[in-house]
């Protein structure tokens, strides 16, 4: 089975410019989640979606949004992106709420200029 | 807030010898602890989760221990080989009750020839 896709792998934006990033998770899995990777960090939460409603927020402005769609791939937008928003973003999947058992994609390595 | 510390931030070891990750955690009430190993230009890859009510779990050469009281846990490797060469986190989650997880800042581990 393939393991939970992301694309684009790789995305340059200027300042103040718009992205969306997606993912498609583990076949069988209904829960998706978006991490922000700083290097040199670990993974921060963004976001959970499961059954396409919002299950969690981590600390981030309202600029990041997210959605799910019925096939359970999901969207994470970013508006007005700042030098700050440079990171490796992940997506994980997971067959149900909660923590448990999440599984990452490769991620999209999104540089603002 | 919640917060999960993890040390060492570097580890160096010879091939064949064990290394030891420790993390501990704040949140009272987390009741699952993953470890994900990273490689350069991959994403987190979970190895081995342990939940609140096992206070020891282990998969061939790698095992988890956990002590609730003081808040506590630890990644063991044992006979350690080349390829366990990567970036480690540790990383707690309330499970069912939050679904987050909260990521250590990893641990750079380099096995020696």
């Amino acid at each position: 089975d393939a393991g939970v896709t992301q694309s684009p792998t790789h995305l340059i934006k200027t300042r103040g410019q718009q992205v969306t990033l997606r993912c498609s998770p583990i076949s069988g899995h209904k829960s998706v989640s978006w991490y922000q990777q700083v290097l040199g960090q670990g993974p921060q939460f963004i976001f959970q979606y499961y059954e396409k409603e919002e299950r969690g927020r981590g600390n981030f402005p309202d600029r990041f949004s997210a959605r799910q769609f019925p096939n359970y791939s999901s969207e994470l937008n970013v508006n007005a992106l700042l030098l700050g928003d440079s990171a490796l973003y992940l997506c994980a999947s997971s067959w149900g709420t909660g923590g448990y058992e999440q599984y990452f994609g490769p991620g999209t390595r999104l540089t603002v200029t | 807030g919640e917060n999960v510390e993890q040390h060492p931030s570097t580890l160096s070891v010879q091939e064949g010898d064990s290394a030891v990750i420790k993390c501990t955690y704040s949140d009272s009430a987390s009741n699952y602890f993953p470890w994900y190993k990273q490689e350069l230009g991959k994403g987190p890859q979970l190895i081995i989760d342990i939940r609140s009510n096992v206070g020891e779990k282990k998969d061939q050469r790698i095992a988890v221990t956990l002590n609730k009281t003081a808040k506590h846990f630890s990644l063991h490797i044992t006979e350690t080989q080349p390829e366990d060469s990567a970036v480690y986190f540790c990383a707690a989650s309330r499970g069912n009750r939050d679904d987050k997880i909260i990521f250590g800042k990893g641990t750079r581990l380099h096995i020696l020839p």
